[in-house]
């Protein structure tokens, strides 16, 4: 099983749609979590990160259920421009000083039409 | 510099040959991670260093891969002997700060490494 896992898509909506994506995460010890988008192959850049009381930025809100281990981001009134693929990241903690790297999911591919 | 920088861009190797990527960090961040992603989008954790010391290699396919941070000097990530297995963005990061709010890590454009 990975480590995160997350719907492949492709998600494929209409512009002003409200899309959900959904993450699992398998290691109970995480403790930061993130969505990062990335374009055609480019760098991921990072979108938000996501705090257990839920957060908002704009037209996206993520959310984090520590005892589910799940974590999601919605976006509503969807752009062209929102059209990526979108990775659910999970830090997970290594060596003696906590030092992370990230887990990254395998992506969730958005593509907004017109 | 404001983003962390990547070179080359591209890299075209034979198989068995050496392939040396580059990076600097952005300036003040003391962490340094690399990261594979093939095909599919899987990302894979290879190595991070606090400044110049390894802190977590457990990603690095050691007989072949090596990376190093040297005081004033881009990071680098060398494979000898390339194989095909190997073409990959190879992207690298840094971070402030392991943990808390300065953990936060920033991703260079990659190097994209092609092994024919």
């Amino acid at each position: 099983r990975k480590e995160v896992e997350q719907d492949p898509g492709p998600f494929n909506v209409p512009e002003g749609a409200t899309v959900a994506f959904n993450c699992t995460y398998s290691n109970s010890a995480s403790q930061s979590f993130f969505w990062y988008r990335q374009d055609c192959r480019k760098e991921p850049k990072l979108l938000m990160s996501v705090y257990s009381s839920g957060n908002e930025d704009g037209r996206f809100t993520a959310q984090l259920n520590r005892a589910s281990q799940y974590i999601s981001l919605l976006i509503r009134d969807s752009k062209l421009s929102d059209s990526a693929t979108y990775l659910c990241v999970v830090n997970s903690i290594s060596g003696a000083g906590g030092y992370n790297k990230l887990i990254f999911g395998a992506g969730t591919r958005l593509a907004v039409h017109p | 510099g404001e983003e962390v920088a990547q070179t080359p861009k591209h890299l075209v190797r034979g198989e068995g040959q050496k392939a040396k990527l580059y990076c600097a960090p952005i300036k003040g961040h003391s962490y340094v991670f690399w990261y594979q992603q093939v095909l599919k989008n899987e990302f894979k954790f290879l190595i991070s260093f606090q400044n110049e010391n390894v802190f977590d290699e457990t990603g690095m396919p050691k007989e072949r891969f090596s990376a190093k941070c040297l005081p004033n000097s881009p990071c680098s990530l060398e494979i000898q002997a390339t194989k095909l297995e190997d073409s990959a963005v190879y992207f690298c990061a840094s971070s402030q700060s392991p943990t808390g709010t300065g953990e936060t890590q920033y991703f260079g454009p990659g190097t994209r490494l092609l092994v024919l």
